[in-house]
């Protein structure tokens, strides 16, 4: 069975911390990772990403995928109240399918 | 990125009626897919709606109780029917384009 795992389930930083989320996956067929914000409704697009190594950035979001160890990592520097959200982890596995991971709640405290 | 409306927004129902949930894109697109999140979990794929075809349901969920129309190549509809307690959960439609899966605003249920 398809499995996406994220820790922490959540996390409280306060403003400027800098927080790492994880997120492990054990999937029969890879096609590539995607991560997501969700803040009410629907989750917003953060970054895919296909390589292993390969470092994705926007602003103070960055993520790198390791493909070897099955792994991926969520960065954020410099935290603002406005990164306080579910943050998601999936993986492509088939056919446009995604497998979702639980999330991780980070709430940044001012 | 794909411009996807949702509605309705959110609604509150009664155990046992039927509410339909209508997605709109804003560009042609061959598949449309309908995920849940019940309240505290990820989301899970219901079904994917493909133009002029049946709609292909993941385990554990079926036509009966999420019938799904897509009559055209930017419009899909998700039915939950005989709703209970448990069907209280946010629905999303979804996309893909260029390799990634984009979402509409998603449809707040709360069944009483």
């Amino acid at each position: 069975e398809d499995k996406v795992v994220q820790s922490p389930l959540s996390l409280v930083v306060h403003e400027g911390d800098t927080v790492t989320l994880n997120c492990s996956y054990e999937v029969t067929n890879f096609r590539s990772l995607l991560w997501y914000k969700q803040e009410k409704k629907a989750p917003t697009f953060l970054f895919m990403l296909t390589s292993s190594g390969i470092e994705k950035k926007s602003g103070r979001l960055s993520s790198i995928l390791d493909k070897k160890e099955l792994f991926s990592i969520l960065n954020i520097t410099a935290t603002q109240t406005g990164d306080s959200a579910i943050y998601l982890c999936a993986v492509d596995v088939y056919g446009n399918k995604l497998v979702f991971g639980a999330g991780t709640i980070l709430r940044v405290k001012s | 990125s794909a411009v996807i409306s949702q509605k309705p927004s959110r609604d509150i129902c009664q155990r046992g009626t039927s509410l339909t949930i209508q997605c709109q894109v804003d560009s042609q697109v061959t598949m449309m897919f309908w995920y849940r999140q019940q309240p505290g979990q990820s989301l899970t794929l219901i079904a994917t709606a493909n133009q002029g075809s049946e709609a292909t349901y993941e385990s554990g969920f079926v036509i009966d109780k999420f019938p799904i129309s897509r009559p055209n190549l930017t419009f899909s509809t998700l039915t939950v029917s005989n709703m209970s307690p448990e069907d209280s959960s946010i629905y999303l439609c979804s996309v893909w384009t260029n390799e990634k899966l984009f979402f509409g605003s998603g449809t707040q249920l709360s069944v009483l």
